[in-house]
C-alpha cells in the first residue's frame, strides 16, 4: 500500500512532442506529490508539486495532472527540448510526514 | 535559496578503509536530514534519518554500525562508512528539510563512491 508505481521506464519522444509520465498510489492517506528532476551524476531536483485539492498544476512547460478517484498523477512535458533530457522520479508523501516514496523513474530522452 | 552541498564529489578508497562524506544546508538550517544509496538505473532508496543533536533512525536492513551518521549542527550531517568493501559502491545523495516550506526536502548533488 505504501509503493507508488511509475510508468513508462523509458521514453524517447521528438523535440516539439509532449512527454507524458504515470504514477499511481494505494495509500489515500498521501497529500502530496512531488516530481523531481535527476540528470546524470546530479542529485534529485524538485520540478513540479501537486496537492489533491486540485486537479492540475502547470509551471512553464510542465503540467501536473491529477486524479484523486483514480489514485493516478501524470506529468506532462509541452514542446520537450533536448536539455529535458533525465530521468524523471515521481514521489508521493502525506503531508504531515518527511518520508517520500518513490517510483522506480522514467529515463526520457528527447530526439533533436 | 534552499541549496545543500556534498563533499566529496567523487571518492575512490581502498577496501577495508573508512570514508567520510559530508552534507551541508547552505543558506537554511536543517531540522532533518536524510541520507539516500541509489544504485545505477534505479531509485533513492532511503537509508536513515537524522534530527540535529539526535541519533539516527535506519531504515530496515541497514547497518547502523556501518553506515555511522552524525547530525551534530543545524547545518552539517556526516556518513561514514566503515570498513567500506566494494559492495559499498554507490551513488549517496544526502537531502535536508528545515521548518520551511514544512517537510520539503532539499537534494545535495550525490557523492559517487568507488571501493576498489
Amino acid at each position: 500500500q505504501q509503493q507508488v508505481k511509475q510508468s513508462p521506464q523509458s521514453l524517447i519522444v521528438q523535440k516539439g512532442g509532449i512527454s507524458i509520465i504515470n504514477c499511481a498510489y494505494e495509500n489515500t492517506a498521501f497529500d502530496y506529490f512531488p516530481w523531481y528532476q535527476q540528470f546524470p551524476g546530479k542529485g534529485p531536483a524538485l520540478l513540479i508539486a501537486i496537492r489533491p485539492d486540485v486537479s492540475e498544476k502547470k509551471e512553464g512547460r510542465f503540467t501536473i495532472s491529477f486524479n484523486k478517484s483514480a489514485k493516478q498523477f501524470s506529468l506532462h512535458i509541452m514542446d520537450s527540448q533536448p536539455g529535458d533530457s533525465a530521468t524523471y522520479f515521481c514521489a508521493a508523501r502525506r503531508d504531515s510526514n518527511y518520508q517520500l516514496i518513490w517510483g522506480a523513474g522514467t529515463k526520457l530522452i528527447i530526439k533533436p | 535559496g534552499a541549496v545543500v552541498s556534498q563533499h566529496p564529489s567523487r571518492v575512490i578508497c581502498k577496501s577495508g578503509t573508512s570514508v567520510k562524506i559530508e552534507c551541508r544546508s547552505l543558506d537554511f538550517q536543517a531540522t532533518t536530514m536524510f541520507w539516500y544509496r541509489q544504485f545505477p538505473k534505479q531509485s533513492l532508496m532511503l537509508m536513515a534519518t537524522s534530527n540535529e543533536g539526535s541519533k539516527a533512525t535506519y531504515e530496515q536492513g541497514v547497518e547502523k554500525d556501518k553506515f555511522l551518521i552524525n547530525h551534530a549542527s543545524l547545518t552539517l550531517s556526516t556518513l561514514t562508512v566503515t570498513s567500506a568493501h566494494p559492495e559499498d559502491s554507490s551513488f549517496y545523495i544526502c537531502s535536508a528539510s528545515g521548518t520551511t516550506p514544512s517537510y520539503e526536502q532539499y537534494f545535495g548533488p550525490g557523492t559517487r563512491l568507488t571501493v576498489t
